[in-house]
């Protein structure tokens, strides 16, 4: 199946400073999603973007799926946005599943 | 409702005890997914449902797994005779018809198991 790859594992910020988190998938997909866990444990919905770029706020995505990775940005970065950022993409060969990649640890720190 | 909605919000047992865990998904989404979250093992999918298509099963780590979907709706996950190694976050989302659209997530079952 498909294999995601997440980096960095961990990241620390000062808040304001803006950061890139990157995902690599090892197959083509046809869905890919980007989630925030909060300190709850609950997953947010960020993105979903097979391919292209979004953005949301001071979030953006982009999925350049020719090549197969996906990066999302967070510019002035808050406290508020510490937490777990997961990748998640379903495979284009078939399945039904999101195979998550193991997430990028941030910690936005004052 | 909302969103989806899961209860318990903790569930406590004891090795041996059967668990019954429920997920409520949001309304008109008629694919349904369950998911657990385990220290060692990340995020993994355990079972798919859509419409009245036969489960994706093939997750499911053991027999002792199972789940249902009654009405197109509301689904269960029963786990017999659990043991330690499925104390997880039990996570479930819905989407709409297909695997391909967005999935949302419930806000989960933490299950420890004595």
């Amino acid at each position: 199946g498909i294999q995601v790859e997440q980096s960095p594992p961990d990241l620390i910020l000062q808040e304001g400073a803006n950061s890139t988190l990157r995902c690599n998938f090892s197959d083509s997909v046809n869905n890919l999603q980007w989630f925030h866990q909060n300190p709850w444990g609950q997953l947010i919905n960020l993105f979903y973007i097979p391919s292209g770029t979004k953005q949301n706020g001071r979030l953006s995505a982009t999925t350049v799926a020719t090549e197969r990775y996906s990066l999302l940005y967070i510019s002035s970065s808050q406290t508020t946005d510490s937490g777990v950022y997961f990748c998640a993409a379903r495979g284009a060969g078939g399945g039904n599943k999101l195979t998550f990649g193991t997430g990028t640890q941030l910690k936005v720190e004052l | 409702g909302a969103g989806v909605s899961q209860s318990p919000s903790n569930k406590v047992t004891e090795k041996g005890k059967d668990v019954e865990l429920r997920c409520d998904p949001i309304s008109g989404h008629t694919a349904l997914y369950w998911y657990r979250q385990s220290l060692g093992q990340g995020l993994e999918f355990l079972i798919y449902f859509q419409g009245n298509s036969a489960p994706d099963k093939s997750g499911l780590p053991s027999d002792r797994f199972s789940a249902e979907r009654t009405g197109g709706s509301v689904s269960t996950l029963t786990i017999q005779r659990t043991q330690q190694e499925d104390s997880a976050v039990y996570l479930c989302a819905s989407s709409l018809v297909g695997s391909l659209n967005e999935q949302f997530f419930g806000p989960g079952t933490r299950l420890t198991v004595l």
